[in-house]
Formats: structure tokens, sequence, C-alpha cells
């Protein structure tokens, strides 16, 4: 299947620092990302829509200024967490669909953000 | 009532077992599905994709009913790896390409 790359995998950082998060698609291209986030136990919950090119597109209820998203391009798309708290903490995850017939979803391997 | 519904488990099935997902989607304007897994603590990897006139591989097979907008994914001779949680996932392309997640169900599968 296709791959996705999420850098870094894991992070710690100091409440009130920013923590960027990036995603790629290796071997294809993908005009849209989406990015998650899971808190144990619980199911994925989707963050974002990201469009290469133009603004995202955020689910109710997540806040724009303190999760931005910047689609730099077909590879790269970047989260970046602002002035994290210890509720921010969790499991990051992109993934990007395949441009084929059933546009299949790739996921990133994640990325484990704990805030101290 | 969610976009996806799946029963959320657990089911505790011995080796050996067969066992059956089952998910129902509320869009009928939903195009693409497909079944994936997840282990603890690790993203969502493909399974599956399911098509219309179902499909199998190995011992996984899964099944799709348009007109009662419901899958099915069936594993035979469960193995203790099966165990994880199993996500269906339905595309809808209506005002844009929309990727939706059901909550997933959990599999244990004891020696």
């Amino acid at each position: 299947g296709a791959v996705v790359s999420q850098h870094p995998s894991w992070v710690i950082c100091k409440s009130g620092t920013s923590v960027k998060i990036e995603c790629r698609s290796l071997d294809f291209q993908a005009t849209t990302m989406f990015w998650y986030r899971q808190f144990p136990k619980q199911s994925l919950m989707l963050m974002a829509t990201s469009n290469e090119g133009s603004k995202a597109t955020y689910e109710q209820g997540v806040e724009k200024d303190k999760f931005l998203i910047n689609h730099a391009s077909l590879t790269l798309s970047t989260l970046t967490v602002t002035s994290a708290h210890p509720e921010d903490s969790s499991f990051y995850i992109c993934s990007a669909p395949t441009s084929g017939r059933y546009n299949e979803q790739f996921f990133g391997p994640g990325t484990r953000l704990t805030v101290l | 009532r969610k976009e996806v519904e799946q029963d959320p488990g657990p089911f505790n099935v011995p080796e050996g077992a067969t066992v059956a997902f089952n998910c129902t989607y509320s869009n009928s304007a939903s195009q693409s599905f497909f079944w994936y897994r997840q282990d603890c603590r690790k993203e969502p990897k493909l399974l599956m994709s399911v098509y219309s006139s179902g499909n199998e591989d190995g011992r996984f097979t899964a099944q799709l009913n348009r007109a009662s907008q419901y899958i099915s994914l069936l594993i035979r001779d469960s193995k203790l790896s099966d165990s994880a949680t199993y996500l269906c996932v339905v595309n809808t392309y209506t005002g844009g390409f929309k990727t939706i997640f059901g909550a997933g169900t959990r599999l244990f599968v004891k020696a």
C-alpha cells in the first residue's frame, strides 16, 4: 500500500510551547490530508481536513487558532499545536487518501504528544 | 444517529473460532467502504476494501449490502494475532470528500 510518514513519532514539551508535526505522503501526491486525535481507549476523532493550496477545514469544536494546519505541498501537511497544555497530550495521526478508484486512506504512524 | 455505527464489543473468542462484525452507515450516497484494524497504540492499517460483490482475502470475508446500508467482516479460524480493534470506514462524496470512521469493535482472541 501507499506510505505515509509522520515526524516526530513522539514529543515531550513544556506547557505553553508550540509543537509542529509533519505528515508526508512518500510515494503519492495528496491534495487532501486528514488530521486525527486519539485519546487512550477512545476512537479516532477527526480534527481537520488539510487542503493543498487553500485553508484547512476544521471539525466542530476544534480551535483553528490553536491547531494550525499548513498544506505546503502535494506531499506535506503540518499540524502545529500552539501554546500546548497538558490536556493536549494525545496521539495525533494523519492520513492521506490515494487517488485510485476507492480513495483508500493510508495513515502515518502517529505522533505521541506529552505536554508537561 | 452516528454516520457509521459498529458494535463496540469487546468480542472474546477462542482461537479457531469464527467471528463476524457488523457495521451500518447512514448516508446512502456513500461510495466506498473499508475495514481497518488498529492495534493498541498504533495507527489504523487497511485490512481490506469492501466491494459490491463481496470479497475474500484468506480468512477474511467482507460483504456489502447497499440496500440495507450494511457492511460485514467475517474472520474464520481466529488467531491470537487477530486481537485488535476493527474499524468500519466509509467514504462519502457529498459536499466534498469525507471519510467517516466507526468507533471500532474490540476483538480478543484467547488461547
